[in-house]
């Protein structure tokens, strides 16, 4: 089936750094999304993108659609300790059954202040 | 709101036992899910509906039973619990379908261990 591959596994950074993590697949999606899970929390969705080489900013957290389609990125600027979590990326197509939304594994972040 | 509202949050089962992790939404979405997550996994859908009546499944569906008797309800049954299905289990609901926009609002998350 289809996977996505999301780098790095887990992240490391101090307060302040900006932080870039992204997702690769084989195969290609209509729809790219990024979700965060906060410890003892379910994911909450980030940023939806829904065309290619679109590029999309909610507020320090950037995320663009790759034009291959087969690739996503999400850059978070000038980070805080709140940002602290798993990130998820996610893809899914059109028109298929209810089971095609796919989730990477996830990029562990740690914020040290 | 209360949106996606997930019972019990944690639970002990013993091999061989069953339980039914229960779900509930009051959003009015007609897509429901059952997600779990194991460690460095990400998420693997294990069933989901489309409306009340209507189930399916997902990528991971053995060892599990689901029902929607009613729009606001998704229980996820276990009957025989092993080992293997250890996990934290996340439903969640959507207003549309998930492979049209992806949004999807989840639960707090069970916590389940077999021993």
């Amino acid at each position: 089936g289809q996977q996505l591959n999301q780098s790095p596994q887990s992240m490391f950074i101090q307060e302040g750094e900006d932080v870039s993590m992204n997702c690769t697949s084989s195969s290609i999606f209509n729809t790219w999304l990024w979700y965060k899970q906060e410890p003892g929390e379910g994911p909450v969705l980030l940023i939806a993108l829904y065309k290619a080489g679109e590029l999309t900013s909610n507020g320090r957290l950037t995320a663009q659609f790759g034009i291959t389609r087969k690739d996503s990125f999400l850059n978070i600027s000038a980070s805080i300790p709140s940002d602290v979590g798993i990130y998820f990326c996610a893809g899914s197509n059109y028109g298929g059954s209810q089971g095609n939304l796919i989730f990477g594994k996830g990029t562990k972040l740690s914020v040290k202040p | 709101n209360a949106g996606v509202t997930q019972t019990p949050k944690f639970r002990i089962l013993k091999i061989g036992q069953s339980m039914t992790l229960q779900c509930a939404q009051d959003m009015n979405h007609n897509y429901m899910y059952w997600y779990r997550q194991d460690p460095g996994m990400g998420l693997k859908l294990i069933y989901y509906s489309v409306g009340a009546g209507i189930t399916d499944k997902g990528e991971v569906p053995n060892g599990y039973n689901v029902s929607r008797s009613t729009t606001e309800d998704f229980p996820l049954r276990l009957e025989l619990a092993a080992p293997s299905q250890t996990s934290v289990y996340f439903c969640a609901s959507s207003y549309r379908p998930q492979s049209s926009t992806g949004e999807l609002f989840f639960g707090e998350g069970s916590r389940l261990t077999v021993l």
